[in-house]
């Protein structure tokens, strides 16, 4: 596609629940990114793919996080038993390379109530 | 862990000054990158700096990178309403390919 594409665009969850997150990056971009931003941060780095492999999962959180990238396009951020302090703006990026500028996607909005 | 930090975190100017940001590393960096983000939007690619000393223009925007690669600031010539957001930089260590972004520094104009 033409740009990075996230959903759903916002989602709602009550705390314990599982949620899914999907990211669609460019097409032909090898790289893949998933950050996580608060209100008034900067974005906080939680993985980084480079083709199918997760090459450094070293952000995230603890191990109620997990993401994959099975075909080494779609990927998808997967939160267990969550809890109201996940609630943030979750971001994909992808790039062609990994010395090259990020694209974002829109970001999913999740808040955990 | 690496942290990068920005300078100011606020910063309200009248359009038509000038607006300067600054980062600084606490680690020396392979390369370093520019993002803009208007309220409610994503981060948007600007610029990445590589060389030591390195100067970028975009128009009315000059990158700079500093010597020890250490520190880089971001520097906009007579501020517009469109520039009106929150301005981060992103490093990037050697052997290590993600980026970690600096605190912010969200402009607001004044018209």
């Amino acid at each position: 596609g033409a740009g990075v594409s996230q959903t759903p665009s916002n989602k709602v969850t009550e705390k314990g629940k599982y949620v899914e997150l999907r990211c669609d990056p460019i097409s032909g971009h090898t790289a893949l990114y998933w950050y996580r931003q608060s209100l008034g941060q900067g974005p906080e780095f939680l993985i980084y793919f480079q083709g199918t492999g997760a090459a450094d999962d070293s952000g995230l959180p603890n191990d109620r996080f997990f993401a994959v990238r099975p075909e080494g396009s779609v990927s998808t951020l997967k939160i267990q038993r969550t809890e109201r302090g996940d609630s943030a703006v979750y971001l994909c990026a992808s790039s062609i390379g990994q010395d090259d500028g990020y694209t974002f996607g829109s970001g999913t909005r999740l808040t955990v109530v | 862990g690496q942290q990068v930090m920005q300078i100011p975190q606020y910063q309200h100017v009248q359009e038509g000054e000038d607006f300067t940001t600054y980062c600084n590393s606490s680690t020396t960096l392979s390369n370093i990158q520019w993002y803009k983000q208007r309220p409610g939007g994503h981060p948007v690619f600007l610029i990445q700096l590589v060389k030591s000393g390195e100067v970028k223009k975009q128009k009315r925007l000059t990158f700079q990178f500093g010597e020890a690669k250490k520190n880089s600031s971001l520097h906009i010539t007579a501020t517009q309403t469109t520039d009106v957001g929150t301005y981060f930089c992103a490093g990037r260590r050697f052997g290590n390919e993600k980026l970690t972004f600096g605190t912010g520094t969200r402009l607001t104009i004044i018209p």
